[in-house]
């Protein structure tokens, strides 16, 4: 079976832009997660959807920070603007009926 | 807030040798998972283990849990090259999907 999809793989931008990232999940996987993970560290929860209801979005900066799963399957993640503190990684996972995750290769976000 | 704390943050060990990992967490838990993480590269699930489990293997891996200390291990046997790594914990909460991920311990295998 396909893997989870992310893409871009890489972007680059200045802080106060906008970037968006997308997720394309397992197929069939009813829940759907986005991490950020700041190097070094590990992954931190920004949000989980439930097919197109988002279950926990208490981590998620929602100044800054959105995302959608308008159809239940793939999903975006939108920050704007960037700051500098903004640099990561941003994972995107996904989740059948059993309990493991299965995680993309991930966006690296660099904000300058 | 993240709820595990591994231990130790790096380990650097010779092929061959057998490298152990732990874990720490402060609240109770539903499942504890074990993933690794190349440079790069997404995290890849190892290994579950539930609440009322005590030990679990899977190939040369070997995770234990005591819930009276809350805490875990994570031993990998005759390691390799290809091990090397980095290693988190991610806990489940009774009642809940998502998981608090640890700091992680790099593991380095020289060869």
């Amino acid at each position: 079976e396909a893997g989870v999809a992310q893409s871009p793989r890489y972007k680059i931008i200045e802080k106060r832009q906008s970037v968006a990232f997308w997720c394309n999940p397992i197929s069939g996987h009813a829940t759907l997660y986005w991490y950020q993970q700041i190097l070094g560290q590990g992954p931190k929860l920004l949000i989980q959807f439930q097919n197109n209801g988002v279950v926990d979005d208490s981590q998620l900066p929602k100044d800054r920070f959105s995302a959608e799963r308008l159809k239940g399957v793939d999903s975006t993640l939108k920050i704007q603007p960037a700051k500098l503190e903004d640099s990561a990684v941003y994972l995107c996972a996904s989740q059948g009926f059993i309990e493991t995750q299965y995680f993309g290769p991930g966006t690296r976000l660099l904000v300058l | 807030s993240q709820q595990g704390e591994e231990d130790p943050q790096a380990l650097s060990i010779q092929e061959g040798e057998n490298a152990t990992m732990n874990c720490s967490y402060k609240t109770s838990i539903n499942n504890l998972q074990w993933y690794r993480q190349n440079s790069g590269r997404g995290l890849v699930h190892l290994i579950l283990i539930r609440s009322n489990e005590r030990e679990k293997h899977s190939g040369r891996l070997r995770v234990t849990l005591d819930t009276s200390k809350k805490s875990s291990s994570l031993l990998i046997t005759a390691s390799r090259a290809a091990d090397t790594a980095s290693y988190f914990c991610a806990t489940a909460s009774q009642g809940a999907q998502k998981l608090v991920f640890g700091q992680g311990t790099r593991l380095t295998i020289n060869p």
